[in-house]
């Protein structure tokens, strides 16, 4: 079956701390990875994807990840986090071809402290 | 350019009730997708519409239901709301092309409360 393992469910950390998030997925065939992120009171907006190539992957933000294909992993990580980054943090994976549905992980809330 | 829409932005409804969502897609989008985000989780896949066709449809019951139209909006119809029902509703817009990946930008959702 399909899944999105998302292990952080709650991360408090302090400003200029550094960031990994682990995301592991369960997909048959060729995969899409993302991560999108959602700021108090504001929709979802795309950090980064991986569709494939160079399997470190720079977003916006400072953001970036790593597709590991033998570990099933597409972690988020940031060297120094800022206040402004408190928000939730979906990973997601979805097919190459086919219907294009996202399949999400739970979430991880951070909470970045001043 | 125009981001992705969606209206109203809050609902309550009562057990019973039908309700309509509807959704306008990002400029130059052919493809509309539909999630319900239940609090504390992740956003869940109700259906796909491409080209004003269902496209795919993940584990949600015949009483949801959508549209396409020919400019590429789209609505959600949810029968015999149940109070399960509560959650916020995504919108996702997409331009699909043969082949290869692409990216879905999501509206800022309507939030439906079934009393």
């Amino acid at each position: 079956a399909q899944s999105v393992s998302q292990h952080n469910h709650h991360v408090i950390l302090s400003e200029a701390a550094s960031l990994e998030l682990g995301c592991n997925y369960s997909y048959g065939g060729t995969v899409n990875l993302f991560w999108y992120v959602q700021y108090p009171g504001q929709h979802l907006q795309l950090l980064l994807k991986y569709f494939s190539g160079d399997p470190l992957v720079k977003g916006i933000k400072g953001f970036e990840a790593e597709f590991i294909k033998s570990k099933f992993s597409f972690n988020l990580r940031k060297p120094s986090v800022q206040w402004s980054d408190t928000a939730e943090y979906f990973c997601a994976a979805g097919p190459g071809s086919g219907t294009y549905k996202y399949i999400f992980g739970t979430g991880t809330r951070l909470k970045v402290l001043a | 350019e125009t981001g992705v829409t969606q209206s109203p932005t809050h609902l309550i409804k009562t057990r019973g009730q039908q309700v309509t969502l509807r959704c306008s897609s990002q400029s130059g989008h052919n493809t509309v997708s539909w999630y319900q985000q239940a609090l504390g989780q992740g956003p869940q896949f109700i259906f796909q519409y491409y080209r004003e066709e269902e496209n795919g449809r993940g584990n949600f019951p015949p009483r949801f239901s959508g549209l396409q139209f020919p400019n590429y909006s789209s609505e959600l119809n949810v029968n015999a709301l149940e109070l399960d029902d509560s959650a916020l509703y995504l919108c996702a817009s997409s331009h699909q092309q043969a082949g290869g990946g692409h990216e879905q930008f999501f509206g800022p959702g309507t939030r439906l409360t079934v009393l």
